[in-house]
Formats: structure tokens, C-alpha cells, sequence
């Protein structure tokens, strides 16, 4: 069974970092590309990062570039987002996505509260 | 780019079938061959129910069905179940590694 499980979430103040965790079970991550896609409070989904099988190429939304950066460890099956200069709008839930053009399977999300 | 619309509710009777629209544009939608349906219960994981337009994945039951018209998608639940009461999303592929969401719809099972 492909699990994804999300942690490192939290109330962090504006301006400050985050490290969000992903462990992946089931499947050969590997093998995949990963994303985090986020919803914040009453809101839809919102893609955030991608990376792919072999980490060469990365993506980001406009939203987060130049702030996000997302890592795996496939020796791990470990995906990460570090996330610097938080703002309020980036208060939201964080899922961490299998797939690449079709997200396949879906973490339970960790939150994320921006606030002072 | 803009997320994909989607009409914020829709509701339906047991047994009755909805249709939730989801219009993008030429440049996603339109061209997208990608384009992918998920299920969401709130506080669990979202789960995909439709993808490449119109294909089901294995376990999702056959009232749920996709298809795509021009620029716009739609999802179509027929004889509702109560257990179908959820918020709706499409999405599409727009390359890049580029995911573009809709707003999402909540159907509510009258």
C-alpha cells in the first residue's frame, strides 16, 4: 500500500523557516516524480514544487520561488520542503503528492500557521 | 497562471445524477490530455477518482465518470450515495511540471 506521510509542521512567525518532512512506503520512490501541493483555510488546492525521479529538474509556483526549496533523499525515500521568509499566506495544510502529470496518491497533510 | 473554475457547490438527490463543470483555457484544458478529478473528505487525503480526461482508477466505482469538451471538463456523479458528499477539484497538466487546480466544489447529498 503507497503511503506518504508528511511531518515538521507548525506555528511559525512571519519571517521565519520551516523544514516539512515526507516519508514514502509502498512503492519505489525512486522511481517517481513528487510534489507538495498545499490548501490553505477555506481555500483549494494549490500546486507549490515538484522534483523529479532523479532530482534534475525542479519547479516551483511563483507563489513560493526564490523562498521554497524542495530536496529528496531517494536513499531515504525521503522528500523535503524548506521553507524561508514565511508569510501569512502561506498558512496552509501541506500534502505531499505522488505523481507528476496525474497526483496518483495524496499525504494526510501537515499544517502549517503562519502568524504572530 | 489562473486556477482552472469550478461552481463553488452542487447538490443532488439519492439516486440523482450532478455534473460539476471545470473550465480552463487553450492553453490548459484545451490542450491537456491530463486532466484529473480528486475527492476530498475534509481532514483526510485527497483522493484521485478520474484521471487523463476520463479514465477511472482501479476501485473507484463506475458512477463516477469524466470527459472534456473544448476548454471545460466535467465530472459526473450518477445515482448519488450519501458517501459522495465531499469537495471536488479538477486539475490539469499544463507541463513544466506544472499542476493547475480548480477552486473545488462541495456536493452536498440532499
Amino acid at each position: 500500500e503507497v503511503q506518504l506521510v508528511e511531518s515538521g509542521g507548525g506555528l511559525v512567525k512571519p519571517g521565519g523557516s520551516l523544514r516539512l518532512s515526507c516519508a514514502a512506503s509502498g512503492f519505489t520512490f525512486s522511481d517517481y516524480t513528487i510534489n507538495w501541493v498545499r490548501q490553505a483555510p477555506g481555500k483549494g488546492l494549490e500546486w507549490v514544487s515538484s522534483i523529479s525521479s532523479n532530482s534534475n529538474y525542479i519547479y516551483y509556483a511563483d507563489s513560493v520561488k526564490g523562498r521554497f526549496t524542495i530536496s529528496r533523499d531517494n536513499t531515504k525515500n525521503s522528500l523535503y520542503l524548506q521553507m524561508n521568509s514565511l508569510r501569512a499566506e502561506d498558512t496552509a495544510v501541506y500534502y505531499c503528492v505522488r505523481g507528476a502529470s496525474t497526483c496518483w496518491n495524496w499525504g494526510q497533510g501537515t499544517l502549517v500557521t503562519v502568524s504572530s | 497562471q489562473s486556477a482552472l473554475t469550478q461552481p463553488p457547490s452542487a447538490s443532488g438527490s439519492p439516486g440523482q445524477s450532478v455534473t460539476i463543470p471545470c473550465t480552463g483555457t487553450s492553453s490548459d484544458v484545451g490542450v491537456s490530455k491530463f486532466v484529473s478529478w480528486y475527492q476530498h473528505h475534509p481532514g483526510q487525503a485527497p483522493k484521485l477518482i478520474i484521471f487523463e480526461v476520463s479514465k477511472r482508477p482501479s476501485g473507484v466505482p463506475d458512477r463516477f465518470s469524466g470527459s472534456k469538451s473544448g476548454n471545460t471538463a466535467s465530472l459526473t456523479v450518477s445515482g448519488l450515495q450519501a458517501e459522495d458528499e465531499a469537495d471536488y477539484y479538477c486539475c490539469s497538466y499544463t507541463g513544466s511540471n506544472n499542476l493547475i487546480f480548480g477552486g473545488g466544489t462541495k456536493l452536498t447529498v440532499l
